[in-house]
């Protein structure tokens, strides 16, 4: 099965400081992974994609890697604020046509001041 | 854009009755993608459609759900007989060919089945 994992554990940080999260994929490599925030009460909100072919995608303080190696992907925030605090999914697309994607369930992000 | 709407944003409802949760997905999208989201699952697809056809409904739990797109700018999700375990957040998303392939979000609707 085409499984994607993120640590269950909320993370919590200093502001200012840079934010990594984790995301562990299973089986073969994607074509593409994509990361979403998500606030309370509200649907997710696309952030960032990285193709299986790339290394590193960046997007203002946003930074995504992609090491199908280690069959993980990591997604960064530097210099933290509290405005960042949120849950953030990623999501790997399945075999097959189309935009079929399958989700993480999250890990909860909290910037302390 | 007005985003993707769902409607209604909350829905409490009694065992066994029919649940209709509605979807109006951005203008020119060609995707539309219905999700559910528990604590205790995550986020999971329920079912998607292209250009208007259904495509893949392997994630739809039962017989009880359903969901239909009679045109490009509406679909319905609906559930009928409805149980508790059917309470949960349920999203409907819609993205285009090509591009970044990203899915924006509607709102939810915060399904309650007592």
């Amino acid at each position: 099965s085409q499984k994607i994992e993120q640590n269950s554990e909320a993370l919590n940080i200093q502001e200012g400081k840079t934010a990594t999260l984790t995301c562990n994929y299973t089986n073969y490599s994607p074509a593409y992974l994509q990361w979403y925030r998500q606030d309370p009460g509200r649907g997710p909100v696309f952030l960032l994609l990285i193709r299986e072919n790339e290394k590193e995608k960046r997007k203002e303080r946003l930074k995504v890697t992609f090491d199908t190696t280690l069959k993980q992907s990591l997604f960064h925030i530097t210099a933290s604020q509290p405005a960042d605090s949120a849950t953030y999914l990623c999501a790997r697309k399945t075999t097959g046509g189309g935009n079929k994607l399958t989700f993480g369930t999250g890990t909860q992000l909290k910037v302390e001041l | 854009d007005a985003g993707v709407i769902q409607s209604p944003r909350h829905e409490v409802t009694e065992m066994g009755q029919e649940v209709t949760l509605r979807c109006k997905p951005i203008s020119g999208h060609d995707y539309l993608f219905w999700y559910r989201q528990t604590m205790m699952r995550g986020l999971e697809l329920l079912i998607y459609f292209n250009n208007n056809v259904p495509i893949d409904d392997s994630g739809m739990p039962e017989d009880r759900f359903s969901a239909k797109m009679p045109n490009a700018s509406f679909s319905t999700l609906k559930i009928q007989p409805s149980e508790p375990r059917d309470s949960a957040v349920y999203f409907c998303a819609s993205s285009a060919v090509g591009g970044s392939y990203e899915q924006y979000f509607g709102p939810g609707t915060r399904l309650t089945v007592t």
